[in-house]
This record gives structure tokens, sequence and C-alpha cells, in this order.
């Protein structure tokens, strides 16, 4: 049963520190989505990759995120320095798009809740 | 930009009643998906939509897809305690970027 896995699964921080998450999409997928819920804003795209490449990344704060994928099987978000409003559950979902797919179905990690104090 | 506009917010029902949710996009879109959230889980992909008028049924689940390609709704008929969630839709360009409505909240009270 092919799943997206992220870890951690839950991390508390202190204010000013680096937090990385990491995601494995499902393999085979060619499209990795980075989202942040929170109560207030909802479910929020931060970025996305296609192919590896980065092809938006507008929602994301560029000063102090950043979102990468060394390889095909790992994408991973950094926020450095943390802030308490970063507090919030952080989802990666993978996809397939291309020639013979007649959905773009996003599959959802369990998510990592941050917590910054 | 591209806007999803979901209403309900919030809904409790009593179990065996029916539950309806709408979607409504700014732009005109080429499909249309609809996600379901558990307390403390992730969104987990229902069904896509992608023509104008287009219905489907999952079960007790109704999906519609608006003539326009700018409105749908999800009917749950006869609810049951299991479908407890958040439902989201989510609009957009097939392949590209979703844009997520802000969910409606279902509770089912037994």
């Amino acid at each position: 049963d092919a799943r997206v896995t992220q870890t951690p699964r839950h991390k508390v921080t202190e204010m000013g520190q680096e937090v990385t998450m990491r995601c494995q999409p499902i393999l085979g997928h060619n499209t990795v989505f980075w989202y942040r819920q929170t109560m207030m804003q909802g479910l929020e795209l931060l970025a996305y990759f296609r192919n590896r490449a980065p092809l938006d990344d507008s929602g994301m704060p560029k000063d102090r995120f950043s979102a990468e994928m060394p390889d095909a099987t790992l994408a991973t978000l950094k926020i450095q320095p943390s802030e308490p409003r970063d507090s919030a559950v952080y989802f990666c979902a993978s996809g397939l798009v291309g020639a013979g797919v007649s959905t773009d179905t996003q599959y959802f990690g369990p998510g990592t809740r941050l917590t910054v104090l | 930009g591209q806007q999803v506009m979901q209403i309900p917010q919030y809904q409790h029902v009593q179990e065996g009643e029916d539950f309806t949710t709408y979607c409504n996009s700014s732009t005109t879109l080429s499909n249309i998906q609809w996600y379901k959230q558990r307390p403390g889980g992730h969104p987990v992909f229902l069904i896509q939509l992608v023509k104008s008028g287009e219905v489907k049924k999952q079960k007790r689940l109704t999906f519609q897809f608006g003539e326009a390609k700018k409105n749908s709704s999800l009917h749950i008929t006869a609810t049951q305690t299991t479908d407890v969630g958040t439902y989201f839709c989510a609009g957009g360009e097939y392949g590209n970027k979703l844009v997520f409505g802000a969910g409606t909240i279902l509770r089912v009270k037994s």
C-alpha cells in the first residue's frame, strides 16, 4: 500500500531554532506539494515541485522558508529561524501528472505537527 | 488570483439527516476535487469531476459539477457517525496546483 511518509510527526522547538521537515513521496510520483494547515488560514499551498524542479513557491515566506528536492525520493521544507506563528500542521502531498493519467489526485502524508514556543 | 469559497463553514446534524456542502470558484475550473479529512488526520481524496454538469455517486455521497464549471456540491444522504470530518473542495487547472476551499466541518450527533 503506497503512502506518502513524513518525518518527524511531531516537533516542538523554541523560537529561533531551525526546523527541517522531510517527505518521501509515493514512488513514481512526479509532483510534490507542501501545505500548511492552521485553524485560522485553513490549508495553504506553500510550494510545489514537478520532476524535482520548483514550479511555484509563491505561498512561502521567502525570508525564512526554503523547500528542496535533493532527489526524487526526498522533499524537504526548512524553516530558519522559526517563529511561534509558524506553529501549524505541515502536509506533504504527491501526485502523478502526465500522458495517460486521467486525474491529478493528490495523496497526502500524515503531516508534521510543529509547535514553536 | 483564483479563489474557492465553501459553505457552510460548519454543520451539526442528527444521524440520519442529509448534509450538503457547496463550493464556488471565482474562475472557471478545468476540474474540481473533493477531499475528506477526519479529525486528527490528513486530507484523503474522494473524487474528481471534470465535465460540465457531471454527477457522480459513491454510495450515500453525490457530487455535482455545475454547468458553468464554477461551482460544485457534495450531498450526503442519511449521515452516519463515520461521516464526521472536514470536507474540502479543491479546484484548478489539470496538472497544476489546486486551490482548496476552507472546508466544511461536519459533526453528526447519534
